[in-house]
């Protein structure tokens, strides 16, 4: 079993839905939790980040993570054809080295 | 803004060539990371090295080793290209450690095809 997991889609609405991303994890010592969006051909950048449990909001961008259940879920609200990405979870107990999920590709239709 | 630069986009190989894959970084980070991105696999991390000439496995070092002579330059070296070694090659750097979140900033990535 891997130590995250992440539907790998592909998840394809239309423009203005909410769009909503998970991911859960085995490992009770994670407790940094980031979304990372990566456009074709490009590097990962940070899209979001969160610290232990709560929700956090910027934008449009909602990251919520519930360490009782080990899940962590990122919604996307009216989502534009510009939000159309590979979206992926990550998350670290503390050291340096984070653990990736497989990443959710994303295509918002106009 | 902070810079990852990896040198080479695309490359073709032949098995049992000798790959070096460089990559720099401009904002003065201490760590940095190689991760191979493979469909289905998401990213996974080969050598990570938190100071200059010092690296760490990650969790698929086999077939690769790394070298880290200057604080802003990471090298991955493929000492003999499989096949199986076909992939996209990610680079990044961060602050971890220094009461930062540890955002990875990325390269653009170097496309590796080895034939």
């Amino acid at each position: 079993q891997k130590e995250v997991e992440q539907d790998p889609g592909p998840l394809s609405v239309p423009e203005g839905a909410i769009v909503s991303l998970n991911c859960t994890y085995s490992n009770s010592a994670f407790q940094y939790f980031m979304w990372y969006r990566q456009y074709s051909r490009k590097g990962p950048e940070l899209l979001m980040y969160t610290y232990s449990s709560g929700n956090k909001e910027d934008g449009r961008f909602t990251a919520q993570v519930d360490k009782s259940s080990k899940y962590i879920s990122l919604f996307i609200r009216d989502s534009q054809p510009s939000d159309s990405a590979t979206y992926l979870c990550a998350m670290s107990g503390g050291a340096q080295k984070l653990v990736f999920g497989q990443g959710t590709r994303l295509t918002i239709n106009p | 803004d902070v810079k990852v630069t990896q040198s080479s986009r695309y490359l073709v190989k032949r098995t049992g060539e000798k790959v070096f894959l460089e990559c720099v970084q401009d904002m003065d980070h201490e760590n940095m990371f190689w991760y191979r991105q493979d469909p289905g696999l998401g990213l996974r991390l080969i050598y990570f090295s938190y100071d200059v000439k010092m690296k760490e496995k990650g969790d698929i070092p086999e077939g690769y080793s790394v070298s880290r002579e200057k604080k802003e330059r990471f090298s991955l070296i493929l000492e003999s290209a499989s096949t199986n070694q076909t992939s996209m090659y990610l680079c990044a750097s961060s602050l971890w450690g220094q009461g930062k979140t540890g955002e990875l900033f990325f390269g653009e990535g170097s496309r590796l095809t080895v034939l």
